[in-house]
């Protein structure tokens, strides 16, 4: 079945360096989501990308979907201690269900 | 807009008992539902795909006798814990969309989770 690999599963970093996380997909794609789950609290729907080589922005973040249409990212520029919490990719094949990577874990020290 | 409410936020109980999540979609129609089960530090997975008005869709592994789901409506969908036992105690969360898109293709709304404990 359908598989979707996210590296790092987890980072530390100092307030104010940047941060990215990759997810890779077994399949092509057609749209790639990102989520949001903070400590304690439920994923939060960030954005969705379904074009090929797509490039979205929101404020530090931005969104990237590969060529091919089976992995993409998420930069966060200059982090804050308010982006920590864990962030999902999560991808679909067309009429399949989402299939959700298992996260890289954020931890921003001030 | 696409708010999801999950209760209740938490349960504690004795291993043997039943458990009752409920699932509701605030402000919109759901055909399909997600119910999901996440262990500490880790990723979302996926028990089943409920759907309105028929059979859940369980994912290999999951045992439907064990979880029931019921999708009465189009904004609430059951998930049964039944004689939960300690190896049970997750945190179970649901999701939706709203009805009319292509499953897969739509941002999940989430619920807050319910963070079950059995003794």
């Amino acid at each position: 079945g359908q598989q979707v690999m996210q590296i790092p599963q987890y980072q530390h970093v100092q307030e104010g360096e940047d941060f990215t996380t990759y997810c890779n997909s077994s399949t092509t794609l057609s749209n790639i989501q990102w989520y949001k789950q903070r400590p304690g609290g439920h994923p939060v729907f960030l954005i969705q990308l379904v074009k090929s080589g797509e490039v979205k922005k929101q404020k530090r973040l931005t969104f990237q979907f590969g060529e091919a249409k089976k992995n993409s990212s998420l930069h966060i520029t200059a982090t804050q201690t308010t982006d920590v919490g864990t962030y999902f990719c999560a991808g679909s094949s067309g009429y399949s269900t989402l299939t959700f990577g298992k996260g890289t874990m954020l931890l921003v020290s001030p | 807009g696409a708010v999801v409410s999950q209760h209740p936020s938490r349960v504690i109980c004795k291993s043997g008992t039943s458990v009752k999540i409920e699932c509701r979609s605030l402000d919109f129609q759901a055909t399909t539902m997600f119910w999901y089960r996440q262990f500490p530090k880790q990723s979302l997975m996926l028990m089943a795909t409920s759907n309105e008005g028929s059979k859940a869709t369980y994912e290999q592994g999951v045992e439907k006798d064990k979880f029931l789901i019921n999708h009465a409506s189009l904004t609430l969908s059951t998930l049964t814990v039944t004689s939960a036992h300690p190896e049970d105690s997750s945190f179970y969360i649901c999701s939706a969309s709203p009805t009319g898109g292509v499953l897969g293709n739509q941002p999940q709304h989430f619920g807050d989770g319910t963070r079950l404990s059995i003794l």
